[in-house]
């Protein structure tokens, strides 16, 4: 069962333009929604993360918006630069949850 | 201010050997979290651990796989008479975890791959 569910399994954009990466979820317990980066043959890296009880949340060049009634979040980067070409993964977990449940990632490639 | 640790970064081990994973957290994290991740797929949790206590082991095969975290030193994912389908990347996170609310950031090490043979 896919909890966590990036339909997309790659994107591609031009540099400078905005790049949007979207992730679906099932369970209604999660409450914490977190955006990391990946590199070939490293651990994922933090982006950027939003408590449910938010809508928005900026980090610089990264934000991310969540639509509790569509159970649906999604990863704005703008301007998209050639270095964050990676895969993006979206993971929840519940209140008083330890694990982190991760979506399957979308491959990012910003063309210069 | 050194990240999470992992060694080895990459283990070959023929099937039916034993494959050790070490994580040391982050310098004030004294939660350790495992997960897997398959070829062409996300992140599965494994494990979550605090010293000397596993907290959740929901995520972890019932048979020849087992973790720890010993008050000293780091915390070891062992992997006893190893199979081809255990060849993956073992990442470990930690977190602070200095109470309510519940929703830390965890950080993750570079991983350990295993090939087995």
């Amino acid at each position: 069962d896919q909890q966590v569910k990036q339909n997309s399994p790659s994107l591609s954009v031009q540099e400078g333009r905005i790049s949007i990466l979207n992730c679906d979820y099932t369970n209604s317990m999660f409450d914490y929604f977190l955006w990391y980066k990946k590199y070939p043959a490293e651990g994922p890296t933090f982006l950027i993360s939003i408590s449910s009880i938010k809508d928005k949340n900026e980090d610089g060049r990264f934000t991310v918006f969540l639509n509790k009634s569509a159970k649906h979040l999604s990863l704005h980067i703008v301007p998209s630069q050639p270095g964050d070409s990676a895969v993006y993964f979206c993971a929840a977990s519940m209140e008083y949850g330890n694990k982190l449940v991760f979506g399957a990632g979308t491959i990012l490639r910003v063309k210069s | 201010n050194a990240g999470v640790m992992q060694n080895p970064r990459h283990l070959v081990r023929r099937r039916g050997q034993e494959a050790r994973l070490r994580c040391s957290p982050m310098k004030g994290h004294s939660h350790v979290y495992w997960y897997r991740q398959l070829p062409e797929e996300g992140l599965k949790f494994m494990v979550y651990l605090q010293k000397e206590n596993i907290i959740d082991e929901s995520g972890m095969p019932k048979e020849r796989f087992s973790a720890e975290f010993p008050k000293e030193g780091p915390s070891i994912l062992r992997i006893q008479q190893v199979v081809r389908g255990d060849s993956a990347a073992y990442f470990c996170a930690s977190s602070p975890r200095q109470g309510p609310p519940y929703q830390e950031t965890q950080y993750f090490g570079p991983g350990t791959r295993l090939l087995v043979l």
